[in-house]
């Protein structure tokens, strides 16, 4: 079953504005990931927050994490027309055991207009 | 160092025949996961290695999916008598400890299977 939502499905933005992408999820997490997909290929990872963290950077990318809201925001700022991709979430859920799937959510389309 | 490899890249097959995926993870990788993405969707998660091992197999669709990995490293992903809705695009994962999902995965090209 779908874990992680994202919103918007889709985004269209000038180049060197900033992107916000949201995701939402129901269960307890162990941490949250997001990806990012070009051309319907392979996925490349872009960040990793850990379910006792609320904010981390990398680079352009600032990602926040709630989990009392169960939610998760992926800011892209200074957006290029490289970042036309498609991002997803991915929650790894809280088990004691040896789960090791991520559960993905339906992605956001992000579209930077040069 | 090289990253994980699928073949083939693409496969168009007719309804009713078998198909086999391969997928190669990163060397020393123990972890390996088989995904499948539908046309405008998200990922899907069909199977879990660690090691030669499957944990978790819930996400197989049916029983004409099946998996092996062999030595630790190669799998290979099995589908029997295909159907037009299995067609999609397959992606292989692996990651470095056993407790995958906690860490990055890395994402191999994919194989785009079509069934005609």
């Amino acid at each position: 079953s779908q874990q992680g939502e994202e919103d918007p499905q889709a985004l269209s933005i000038q180049e060197g504005e900033n992107a916000t992408m949201n995701c939402s999820y129901k269960t307890s997490i162990n941490n949250l990931q997001w990806y990012r997909q070009n051309s319907g290929r392979g996925l490349v990872h872009l960040i990793l927050i850990r379910s006792n963290e609320r904010e981390k950077h990398s680079g352009r990318l600032r990602v926040t994490l709630d989990t009392s809201k169960k939610s998760s925001s992926l800011l892209i700022t200074a957006s290029r027309a490289a970042d036309t991709a498609s991002y997803f979430c991915a929650t790894a859920r809280d088990y004691g055991g040896s789960q090791g799937n991520l559960i993905f959510g339906k992605g956001t389309k992000l579209s930077v207009k040069p | 160092g090289a990253g994980v490899s699928q073949s083939p890249s693409n496969k168009v097959t007719e309804k009713g025949k078998d198909v086999e995926l391969r997928c190669d993870p990163i060397s020393g990788h123990t972890a390996l996961y088989w995904y499948r993405q539908s046309l405008g969707q998200g990922l899907e998660f069909l199977i879990y290695f660690q090691g030669n091992s499957a944990p978790d197999k819930s996400g197989l669709p049916s029983d004409r999916f099946s998996a092996e990995r062999t030595g630790g490293s190669v799998s290979t992903l099995t589908i029997q008598r295909t159907q037009q809705e299995d067609s999609a695009v397959y992606l292989c994962a692996s990651s470095l400890f056993s407790g995958g999902a906690s860490y990055e995965q890395y994402f191999g090209p994919g194989t785009r299977l079509t069934v005609t």
